[in-house]
């Protein structure tokens, strides 16, 4: 079955610190990964993809195919990366659908 | 960049009665559009793939008869609910492909708050 798994609702961490949101994957064949991001108040928008591999707002995601995960990480969290984060996953050949995760709301105090 | 726009942006009707939001590309041509629900804190549920000239396909669980979706130009689908209960009452969201880039890359609308009494 296909499914993203986002382990944390809930991540707080003050600015200036290192932030990893996690993401983990079941999927058999090669998906294509994604991280959505939904600030406060605004649409849902594309973030990551994974087979861009770029680097977006001091976010990277690295797709580790052994351990099925695409971890979103930055080294320094700002107050303006406060939101939702979503990690979603479109299969091979299924029109674009996406499966998301639940998502993490990231917090970052000052 | 793509821009996505539903209307309307909030909606409250009687228990019964049929909605329906728009969801339109305003700057491109959308061949597939995507229906999700979003409850309070939690993620977003694909109900359905919405398909330019063709019937929709909806997600295992959704009710088609309930959730009317209609996609008649390459710009804009239309959801209705139809005999709306209070159950129904969530945030839709829908979502186009922009064709020629990766298959899971969405531009998103606003949303749409369905409030039934």
């Amino acid at each position: 079955a296909q499914r993203v798994t986002q382990p944390e609702k809930l991540l707080s961490v003050f600015k200036g610190a290192p932030v990893e949101l996690k993401c983990n994957y079941s999927y058999s064949g090669s998906p294509e990964l994604f991280w959505y991001v939904q600030y406060s108040r605004q649409r849902l928008q594309l973030l990551l993809r994974h087979i861009s591999r770029e680097s977006i707002k001091g976010f990277t995601a690295d797709l580790n195919k052994g351990e099925t995960s695409f971890h979103l990480k930055k080294p320094f969290a700002q107050e303006e990366d406060s939101a939702m984060y979503y990690c979603a996953l479109s299969g091979h050949n299924q029109g674009g659908k996406l499966i998301f995760g639940q998502g993490t709301e990231l917090s970052v105090k000052p | 960049g793509a821009v996505v726009s539903q209307h309307p942006s909030r909606v409250i009707c009687k228990s019964g009665t049929s909605v329906k939001i728009e969801c339109r590309s305003l700057d491109f041509q959308a061949t597939t559009m995507f229906w999700y629900r979003q409850f309070p804190k939690k993620s977003l549920m694909l109900m359905a793939t919405s398909n330019e000239g063709s019937k929709a396909t909806y997600e295992q669980g959704v009710e088609k008869d309930k959730f009317l979706i209609n996609h008649a130009s390459l710009t804009l689908s239309t959801l209705t609910v139809t005999s709306a209960h209070p159950e129904d009452s969530s945030f839709y969201i829908c979502s186009a492909r922009v064709l020629g880039t990766l298959a899971g890359e969405q531009f998103f609308g606003p949303g749409t708050r369905l409030t039934v009494l």
